[in-house]
């Protein structure tokens, strides 16, 4: 069993803030590293799938890093708005997947 | 195109009693997973297949058998449920493997008493 740690567990920002939330890895046997929003009452949705050290995406105001060699993903989402409110799930891929638990995020009016 | 569906949306079941659980994918993707989700614990690996007639074992595969007769259609079968089975299941499917991002089902509430 692979630990994928994310941190923090939860987080209240206020709209207009920006913030960032931590993926920890195994940094051998590394395939690819996921990372999903998943909205209450809804399924996981793709945001990125990285696969090279130093990958970095950008989707509107959502970003994010990859270090393979020191085993961590960082995900950014910039000016924070209501609608972002979800939970940040991350997984990592050798020969399976492994998910954390998930950041969950409430951006406040 | 409907993606990833699952059926049934919620089940109770009774310990013993058996059951399957349908996920369909309209995409025609090679990788279909199954996972389930318990409070306070990411998604887990019970099964995965890599094509038409083949399954692999993913982290948690002890008490669940699976299926991939058709490309499309991916079955979770429980032959005996137990309590520690209350949980949502999800399907997912992918183009390919870990470099592909999952599409996700709509997930499966059972309730095992």
């Amino acid at each position: 069993i692979l630990n994928v740690e994310q941190s923090p567990q939860s987080l209240h920002v206020q709209e207009g803030d920006s913030t960032n939330f931590t993926c920890s890895f195994p940094s051998s046997n590394f395939y690819a590293l996921h990372w999903y929003r998943w909205e209450t009452a809804k399924s996981p949705e793709a945001l990125f799938v990285m696969t090279l050290n130093g990958d970095e995406k950008k989707k509107g105001r959502i970003s994010a890093t990859l270090n393979t060699k020191e085993g961590y993903s960082y995900l950014y989402i910039k000016g924070s708005q209501p609608e972002d409110s979800a939970t940040y799930l991350c997984a990592f891929s050798s020969n399976q997947f492994y998910f954390g638990t998930g950041t969950s995020l409430t951006v406040i009016p | 195109n409907a993606g990833v569906t699952q059926t049934p949306k919620f089940r109770v079941l009774k310990t013993g009693q058996s059951m399957t659980l349908l996920c369909a994918q309209d995409m025609n993707h090679e990788y279909m997973y199954w996972y389930r989700q318990d409070p306070g614990m990411g998604l887990r690996l019970i099964h995965y297949s890599v094509g038409e007639g083949t399954t692999a074992k993913g982290e948690v595969p002890d008490g669940y058998n699976v299926s991939r007769l058709k490309k499309q259609n991916f079955l979770l079968g429980l032959e005996s449920a137990a309590p520690s089975q209350t949980s949502v299941y999800f399907c997912a499917s992918s183009l390919e493997g870990s470099s592909y991002e999952q599409y996700f089902g709509p997930g499966t509430r059972l309730t095992v008493t």
